[in-house]
């Protein structure tokens, strides 16, 4: 499958906890992105680290990519039940406009 | 202007009719797509428009129709749906390919 694989599938945690997401891939990438999307609603860019680069910060949210290993991690730190979203890892496939995204993980942080 | 707006925000249609979906940016992105979405899956690029022509067709049935009037607006026609198209249908844009997209909020689709 061309899709990328996330895990966990789902996570429960408490406010102020951190929250990892894990996102494995299969192709060569030029950068990978991370997305956000409320229940039903349409999805938020969060964060996009190109191939040269190992980590990136954004707020509370840090991004790793090991292309040795075609994964990447996102870490959201001290967590709040408004974090509670699904998380999508996508990446543009060969030639650029067809983004793959993986499977998603389903976050849910208990007030 | 950083949004992507899509009409309607809910749509129930019957096997038998046409409607149409819309989707708007003014961001001057040069890339626009559509996606579906079931529930609890990933979305699943349908069509990818570049400098308004199309530019792939993921396999998408004939029974939905893509447009393009113009860089800011991106259609999508629908004829003779069946039950199982029902889900959630996403408008993004971006820069150009492989960028950062910019997703809309949507539209609830239930076929009848």
């Amino acid at each position: 499958s061309q899709q990328g694989e996330e895990d966990p599938q789902a996570l429960s945690i408490q406010e102020g906890e951190n929250a990892t997401m894990n996102c494995s891939y299969k192709t060569s990438i030029n950068n990978l992105q991370w997305y956000r999307q409320n229940s039903g609603r349409g999805l938020v860019h969060l964060i996009l680290i190109r191939s040269n680069e190992r980590e990136k910060h954004s707020g509370r949210l840090r991004v790793t990519l090991d292309t040795s290993k075609k994964s990447s991690s996102l870490l959201i730190t001290a967590s709040r039940a408004a974090d509670t979203a699904s998380y999508f890892c996508a990446f543009p496939h060969t030639g650029g406009f067809k983004t793959i995204f993986g499977a998603g993980t389903r976050l849910f942080v208990k007030a | 202007d950083t949004e992507v707006t899509q009409t309607p925000k809910h749509l129930v249609m019957g096997m038998t009719n046409k409607k149409s979906l819309k989707c708007e940016q003014h961001m001057g992105h040069r890339a626009m797509y559509w996606y579906k979405q079931k529930a609890k899956k990933p979305p699943e690029l349908m069509f990818v428009y570049s400098y308004e022509k199309l530019s792939i067709n993921e396999s998408v049935p004939s029974r939905f129709s893509p447009e393009c009037p113009n860089s800011s607006l991106l259609n999508l026609h629908l004829h003779a749906l069946q039950p199982e198209d029902s889900a959630l249908y996403l408008c993004a844009s971006s820069q150009t390919g492989g960028n950062e997209q910019f997703f809309g909020p949507g539209t609830r689709l239930t076929v009848l």
